[in-house]
């Protein structure tokens, strides 16, 4: 069974880093590519970039680039999403999905992960 | 980027209703056209790929069509578990944009 399960709730300060993962099991881990989606309080779905296990190739959404970073960790089948520096406006659900090869629909999501930055 | 604009954003139906959600797309994206339900609190859950292809274990009720950049998705019986809402994301060009969404609530 194809599972995605992310890290748990995150409240911060501003200022502050945050590392979240998303641990993909069930499936060729390095054969997908994985992507992350952005759900602020009460709004819809943004896009925020996507990367490839396998060789870490990654693309970045513009509204993101330079915001966030993408990595991965094949040896453990984790994708993280990481900020440097975190703003109050980064309160939002974070969402990993697997890329499906074909079509490249979002064919499988982990639960989310709720980051709050607050001071 | 590649916009996408979902409409209505909105819309009231009974249970039995047939309703269409339609979006569409600043260029053409051939085919690459997803579409997710959304109930509170949860992940998105994908029902259509490839515009018209209805994945694994979701009703029969729900349907896609379009190519290009004009796309539906019709639910042909409203029931309880539909209300909820969904978005079309494109999956032509990075970034892979979605629609701004349409909720879908009981009359």
């Amino acid at each position: 069974e194809v599972q995605l399960v992310q890290s748990g709730a995150e409240v911060k300060k501003p200022g502050e880093s945050l590392k979240i993962s998303c641990k993909g099991s069930g499936y060729s881990f390095t054969s997908f590519w994985i992507g992350w989606v952005r759900q602020m309080p009460g709004k819809g779905l943004e896009w925020m970039g996507i990367i490839y296990p396998g060789d870490s190739d990654t693309r970045y959404s513009p509204s993101f680039q330079g915001q966030v970073t993408i990595s991965a960790d094949k040896s453990i089948s984790t994708a993280y999403l990481q900020w440097s520096s975190l703003k109050a406006s980064d309160t939002a659900m974070y969402y990993c999905a697997r890329r499906d090869n074909d079509w490249y629909s979002s064919d499988y999501w982990g639960q989310g992960t709720l980051v709050t930055v607050s001071s | 980027d590649i916009q996408m604009t979902q409409s209505p954003s909105s819309l009231s139906a009974s249970l039995g209703d047939r309703v269409t959600i339609t979006c569409r797309a600043s260029q053409s994206i051939t085919r690459t056209l997803s579409w997710f339900q959304q109930k509170p609190g949860k992940a998105p859950k994908l029902l259509i790929y490839a515009a018209s292809s209805l994945q694994s274990g979701v009703p029969s009720r729900f349907s896609g069509s379009g190519s290009g950049t004009d796309f539906t998705l019709t639910i042909s019986s409203l029931q309880p578990e539909d209300f909820a809402t969904y978005y079309c994301q494109q999956s032509y060009n990075t970034p892979y944009t979605f629609g701004q969404g349409t909720k879908l609530e009981i009359k």
